[in-house]
């Protein structure tokens, strides 16, 4: 099983440009997350999803943006990407059912660089 | 909002030896649950264990076993038998239940070394 796969792995970007992290998951889950994990933190919650055309706010989500069209996808959109924004991001996933402390299912990680 | 704290930035262990990884939590509500993820070098994110709120019995898994006092909201892993593929930063995460919708908050990070 593939699980959350996420690409690109690695990227570099220049100050002011754009790009999308794409995020996928093949096991039916509802709810899907991105996080980002800054040099030697733990991860912080971007923006996450509980079905396709719903997303909201996490913690830190400026700079940022998110749509879920489909149960599988799970896109992250940086507009103008700036330096502050150098960091590894998490796509992950969880089953919605409610009272059980599903853990989450998390991808790879994509290691993006801001210059 | 709910804090996870984890105290130690680092900790090492001979190989064999048990060690314990500390984390304290701040929350209001009174249904959570609890887990330890284990990121290696290779940055994968690894679930080691969980805990849920409302069971008094501490979670083991095989090596791992935790140390859950509600009261205090102190949530330590410890490792028995240590050995270098335990070695790795620890990530001690905390998850409210109803209509959390299992959105996560995590510690610091606590880097294990393993010493042969």
């Amino acid at each position: 099983n593939a699980g959350v796969t996420q690409t690109p792995k690695f990227r570099i970007l220049k100050i002011g440009q754009s790009m999308t992290l794409q995020c996928a998951q093949d096991m039916n889950h509802n709810y899907m997350y991105w996080y980002r994990q800054d040099p030697g933190m733990g991860l912080k919650l971007i923006y996450y999803s509980v079905g396709a055309g719903i997303t909201d706010k996490g913690e830190v989500p400026n700079g940022y943006n998110v749509s879920r069209s489909t149960t599988e996808d799970f896109p992250l959109r940086l507009e103008l990407a700036a330096p502050s924004q150098t960091s590894v991001y998490f796509c992950a996933s969880r089953p919605a059912e409610t009272g059980k402390g599903q853990p989450q299912h998390f991808g790879d990680g994509t290691r993006l660089s801001i210059l | 909002a709910q804090t996870v704290t984890q105290s130690q930035p680092e900790m090492s262990v001979q190989e064999a030896e048990t060690v314990t990884l500390s984390c304290t939590y701040d929350t209001s509500e009174s249904d959570y649950y609890l887990f330890w993820y284990k990121q290696p070098p290779s940055r994968q994110m690894i679930l080691v264990i969980r805990q849920e709120a409302y069971k008094q019995q501490n979670a083991t898994e095989n090596r791992f076993s935790v140390n859950f006092q509600k009261a205090a909201k102190s949530f330590s892993l410890k490792i028995s038998d240590s050995q270098l593929g335990d070695a790795a930063m620890y990530f001690c995460a905390y998850c409210a239940g109803g209509t959390s919708y299992g959105k996560l908050t995590f510690g610091q990070g606590t880097i294990l070394t393993v010493h042969p």
